[in-house]
């Protein structure tokens, strides 16, 4: 299995606090990746990142902010969580070999509960 | 629309039968596809990769087709373990910069 690995892997939070979720990764590839989860809409890209802070949105990015300070780390930050942030969150990551994008790997996710 | 649009199903068939998925996806520049495979709250994970010529893994058989910008996966001979959730996947490099895109997922329940 890829090195990647999602903390915490639950997190029950209030509204309105915010909330950081790690994704770690050992295998130095350049891109990386947050989805959400839910019933109905699969898995949505919130943020990514090809390379030390470089980052840009995805499609549900409203709310969300990222950074990579470092290749191995990504960070994900619920500014002020809502209850519409309760999800299943995935992070991703993959490579470029010769041209050719390789496959995702993922984390285990984290489940997050805004109350 | 949507980047890439998946049957959401379910696709509720007996053991041994053969089910085909089909996914469409937008973006004519994108460069790799994949098939992937996600078990109930579990994270997703590599089935197979999707060459132009078509390539097959056992049981399982998946096409690109460019000109119409569809991927299929074809199971045969289908087993209860087979039950999950099939999610199509396309890569594509916007700006020199590689993007993941996923389809929301096809469940295919197979039955005794």
């Amino acid at each position: 299995d890829a090195g990647i690995t999602q903390s915490p892997r639950h997190k029950v939070t209030e509204t309105g606090t915010p909330v950081t979720l790690r994704c770690h990764q050992t295998e130095n590839h350049r891109y990386m990746y947050w989805y959400r989860q839910d019933p109905g809409h699969g898995l949505r890209l919130i943020h990514y990142s090809y390379g030390v802070k470089d980052t840009d949105k995805g499609e549900v990015s409203d709310g969300y902010s990222v950074s990579r300070s470092k290749t191995e780390d990504f960070l994900l930050t619920l500014e002020s969580a809502t209850s519409s942030q309760t999800s299943v969150y995935f992070c991703a990551i993959s490579e470029t070999r010769q041209g050719w994008n390789t496959e995702a790997f993922f984390g285990q996710g984290t489940r997050l509960t805004v109350v | 629309r949507k980047e890439v649009e998946q049957d959401p199903g379910p696709f509720n068939v007996p053991e041994g039968a053969t089910v085909a998925f089909n996914c469409t996806y937008s973006n004519s520049a994108s460069q790799s596809f994949f098939w992937y495979r996600q078990d109930c709250r579990k994270e997703p994970k590599l089935l197979m990769s999707v060459y132009s010529s078509g390539n097959e893994d056992g049981r399982f058989t998946a096409q690109l087709n460019r000109a119409s910008q569809y991927i299929s996966l074809l199971i045969r001979d289908s087993k209860l373990s087979d039950s999950a959730t099939y999610l199509c996947v396309v890569s594509t490099s916007t700006g020199g910069y590689q993007k993941v895109t996923f389809g929301t997922g096809t469940k295919l329940q197979v039955i005794p």
